[in-house]
C-alpha cells in the first residue's frame, strides 16, 4: 500500500528540547516537503528537497532542520530555537519534473510544547 | 515571492446551493493553481487543478476558473452536499522542476442539510 507515513501522530515536548518528526514515503517520489499548519494561516513551507542530499529553505525555516540521506525519508527536527513550535506539521511528496503537480500528504504530526 | 490571498475565510450554505471561493496571487509568473480539500482530522487532498494555458476546468460538481490578467482564480461547487463540508485551500506555484506551492489561508465551508 503506497503512501506517506508520518510519526508520531501526537508529540509533547518540554521547552528547550529538540524533537524529530519522521516522514517516510514509498511512492518513489523525488521531491519531499514539510509544511506547518496553524489555524487561519493555511500551510506554510518550512523546507523542501528535490533530490537526495539536497534541500532548500522554505518561507519559515528558522528553528528547523532537515536531512535527506535517503529518497524515502525526510525527517524534520524542531529545535529549541523555534520560538513557537506548537503546531500541526504535514509532510508531502511529489513527482519531480515538468508534469509534476499533485502533492501527496501524510496524516500529520501534532506537536505541543508544554 | 509569491503571495496568495483567499476569501472568504468561512462560508456557510444550504445543501443544494452553490459555493464560490476566490483567490488572488501576486506573482504573474505563477502558472499552476491547485485546490486542496481537508476534511476534519484528515490530510489535504487535491480535488482539482488548472494550468495557465486554460481558463476553466470542470470535474462533475466542481469547477475552477482562472483570470491571468487579474491574477485571480476561483473554485465553484454546485449542488453542495453535507460531505462537501471541509477546509479548502487554494495554492499557486511555478510548475517545472518542483512544486514550491504557496497556499492561501483556507476557507472553512459548512453545508447545512
Amino acid at each position: 500500500d503506497g503512501g506517506i507515513t508520518q510519526s508520531p501522530k501526537y508529540l509533547f515536548r518540554k521547552e528547550g528540547q529538540n524533537v524529530t518528526l519522521s516522514c517516510e514515503q514509498n511512492l518513489n517520489h523525488d521531491a519531499m516537503y514539510w509544511y506547518r499548519q496553524d489555524p487561519g494561516q493555511g500551510l506554510r513551507l518550512i523546507y523542501y528537497s528535490q533530490i537526495v542530499n539536497d534541500f532548500q529553505k522554505g518561507d519559515i525555516a528558522e528553528g528547523y532542520s532537515v536531512s535527506r540521506e535517503k529518497k524515502e525519508s525526510f525527517p524534520l527536527t524542531v529545535t529549541s530555537a523555534q520560538k513557537n513550535p506548537t503546531a500541526f506539521y504535514l509532510c508531502a511528496s511529489s513527482i519531480q519534473g515538468a508534469k509534476s503537480g499533485e502533492l501527496f500528504f501524510g496524516e500529520g504530526s501534532r506537536l505541543t510544547v508544554l | 515571492g509569491e503571495n496568495v490571498e483567499q476569501h472568504p475565510s468561512t462560508l456557510s450554505v444550504q445543501e443544494g446551493d452553490s459555493a464560490v471561493i476566490k483567490c488572488t496571487y501576486s506573482d504573474s509568473a505563477s502558472n499552476y493553481f491547485p485546490w486542496y480539500k481537508q476534511e476534519l482530522g484528515k490530510r489535504p487532498q487535491l480535488i482539482i487543478d488548472i494550468r495557465s494555458n486554460v481558463g476553466e476546468k470542470k470535474d462533475q460538481r466542481i469547477a475552477v476558473t482562472l483570470n491571468k490578467t487579474a491574477k485571480h482564480f476561483s473554485l465553484h461547487i454546485t449542488e453542495t452536499q453535507p460531505e462537501d463540508s471541509a477546509v479548502y485551500f487554494c495554492a499557486a506555484s511555478l510548475s517545472g522542476g518542483y512544486n514550491k506551492l504557496i497556499f492561501g489561508a483556507g476557507t472553512r465551508l459548512a453545508v447545512h442539510p
